[in-house]
Parts: structure tokens; sequence; C-alpha cells
């Protein structure tokens, strides 16, 4: 597609759910990187992919937190059990190998 | 590990008048340095980005920074901002790939007509 494409735009779940967020990078992007953006502060780091593999996972927050790219083209954030905390906008992000990075518009997560 | 911050939250200013947002980073490799901005209800743009070469660098709607390395910063500035500046930006410090980014906390501008 032309742009980065991120579903579903909203997304509210009740504490505790399982919830699984959707990335479509740009077509032909081998690298993506999902972010998280609360409230008043900037985009943070959780994952970046190349290829299919997670070439760097050390932002993500801890083990209810996990993120794939089987295919090595569209990328699922998962996240168990929920908290409050967790609700911010997800942002995906794609890049071919030395491009600049493309922003999709993001999910924003509500956990009540 | 690198962090990046930007020292002003809010900026409110008049059409017309000139920008300039800071940016400090601390980084201890070689530093590529980014400028996003993110309009109301759209995603995160770049606007410049500093890989090498000439500190100055010119980005998209006559915004341009500038790397000091000596202060560790990477400014922002329009000489002339108009009310569809509006929007909130973001500093950002990458690794030596230049793709994983390191964003200070924005700074939200707000034009007035």
């Amino acid at each position: 597609g032309a742009g980065v494409s991120q579903t579903p735009s909203n997304k509210v779940t009740e504490k505790g759910k399982y919830v699984e967020l959707r990335c479509d990078p740009i077509s032909g992007h081998t690298a993506l990187y999902w972010y998280r953006q609360s409230l008043g502060q900037g985009p943070e780091f959780l994952i970046y992919f190349q290829g299919t593999g997670a070439a760097d996972d050390s932002g993500l927050p801890n083990d209810r937190f996990f993120a794939v790219r089987p295919e090595g083209s569209v990328s699922t954030l998962k996240i168990q059990r929920t908290e409050r905390g967790d609700s911010a906008v997800y942002l995906c992000a794609s890049s071919s190998r030395t491009g600049p990075v493309t922003f999709g518009s993001g999910t924003r997560l509500t956990v009540v | 590990a690198q962090s990046v911050s930007q020292h002003n939250h809010h900026v409110i200013l008049s059409e017309a008048a000139s920008l300039e947002l800071g940016c400090n980073y601390s980084y201890g490799g070689t530093v590529n340095l980014f400028w996003y901005v993110q309009y109301p209800g759209q995603h995160l743009q770049l606007l410049l980005k500093y890989f090498s070469g000439d500190p100055l660098v010119k980005g998209i709607k006559g915004f341009e920074a500038e790397f000091i390395k000596s202060k560790f910063s990477f400014n922002l500035r329009k000489p002339s901002v108009q009310w569809s500046d509006t929007a909130e930006y973001f500093c950002a410090v990458g690794n030596n790939a230049g793709n994983m980014l390191t964003f200070g906390g924005g700074t939200r501008l707000m034009v007035k007509p």
C-alpha cells in the first residue's frame, strides 16, 4: 500500500483481556518497528524486526508483550492480561534497509 | 543509553514570528538526528534529518536545524511560522543505522492567526 496501515485505529478492552494490534508495512520494506506513545510523551521504542526475526526487542516492557512477523510483512503486537497502564497509542513504522522510517497512524488502546 | 531532551513543552507564537525549538541529546556513538512533526489527527512525518556533512540541515516547509556537536544540540528553526505549522514536534536520535529512534518528549506548537 501507499503507507503503513494499522488496525484497528481504536481499541477499548477490559483489564485482564488479551489484545492483538496489526501492522501492515509499506510493500517491500524489510524493517518494521513498534513504538508506544503515552499521553504527553514522545514515542518509546518497543521492538524492531528485520525480515521475520526480531532484531531487537529490548524495549518490550515485560513478558505480557510479544510481537510476531511470520512472513516478513504484516506484524502483530500481542498484549496479554492487559493493565490500565498499557493504555497508549501504539505506533508501527517501516523502512527499507537504509531508507527513512515511515510511521502509521497508530492504534489507540484504552484499557478500562 | 541514548536520551533526548526537549525543554519547551508548549510554545505559542503569532504568525510570522520566528521559531526555535530546543533539542539536546546524549549518545555515545555516531549521531543520527531527526525532527518529526505530527499535525493534528495525522501520523508522524519526517521534517529533516542529519547523518553527516553540513551541520546546517534544511528540511521541508522552510524548516532547518543545526547540529552543534560541542553543545549536543540539534535545534529546529523556522524564520517565519504560519498557522498551518501548528503541530507537535519531536526530536529523535537514531542508532548507527539511523533507524531505531529515541524520541524526546515533544513540543506542542500553537501558531495564532
